[in-house]
């Protein structure tokens, strides 16, 4: 089966721009996420949806940060405007439930660069 | 609070050396899950293992092994006979309940080297 596939790989943008990520799940897996991972530690949830409700969204800084996922299927993330501190990986990942014991399929994530 | 300690910054071995990767959990929930995701050079996390509380089995697939504790709450991977193709950063993960609702909380990795 096809991984979860995310775009761009790559963006470069100057501070006060706006950026925006997308991310395409798993077929049939019901809960997203969005990790941010900043450079030498580990990634940290900013958001997350069962089908196309948002179950837990309390560490994404939602003045400038916003996350949609419409249909339930693929999700869009961005930020406005960009923070010098936003510079991360930003990893999608989906798994079939939001259980406990739900195995996380992550994608190969978008690194921006704030300038 | 849920918490996950790796304490190992950085190994270096050489090729065909063991090497364990030290993980430490702190949780109040007598139900959680842990569990150890590789990320190499792609950025993509890979999913290796997981192991709920009530099971303190250890576990080994091929190389890999992993030691589950929980009287020290720790969960230790280690990989025998190390190659070059395990280069990559490790993390360690702990799913639990946070302010109500499962979180997957990770460690801050520990960046595995093995030289030719």
């Amino acid at each position: 089966e096809a991984g979860v596939a995310q775009s761009p790989r790559y963006k470069i943008i100057e501070k006060r721009q706006s950026v925006a990520f997308w991310c395409n799940p798993i077929s049939g897996h019901a809960t997203l996420y969005w990790y941010q991972q900043i450079l030498g530690q580990g990634p940290k949830l900013l958001i997350q949806f069962q089908n196309n409700g948002v179950v837990d969204d309390s560490q994404l800084p939602k003045d400038r940060f916003s996350a949609e996922r419409l249909k339930g299927v693929d999700s869009t993330l961005k930020i406005q405007p960009a923070k010098l501190e936003d510079s991360a990986v930003y990893l999608c990942a989906s798994s079939r439930r939001g259980s406990a014991t739900g195995e996380l399929f992550f994608g190969e994530g978008s690194r921006l660069t704030v300038l | 609070a849920q918490k996950v300690t790796q304490a190992q910054t950085e190994i270096s071995v050489v090729e065909k050396e063991d090497v364990t990767l030290d993980c430490v959990y702190e949780t109040r929930d007598t139900t959680y899950y842990l569990f150890w995701y590789k990320q190499p050079p792609s950025g993509e996390l890979v999913f290796l293992i997981r192991r709920n509380s009530f099971d303190e089995q250890n576990e080994i697939s091929g190389r890999y092994s992993w030691n589950f504790q929980k009287s020290t709450s720790s969960f230790n991977f280690t990989i025998t006979a190390s190659q070059v193709v395990d280069s990559a950063v490790y993390f360690c993960a702990l799913r639990g309940i946070i302010q109500g609702a499962q979180k997957l909380v990770f460690g801050q990795g520990t960046r595995l080297t093995i030289n030719p």
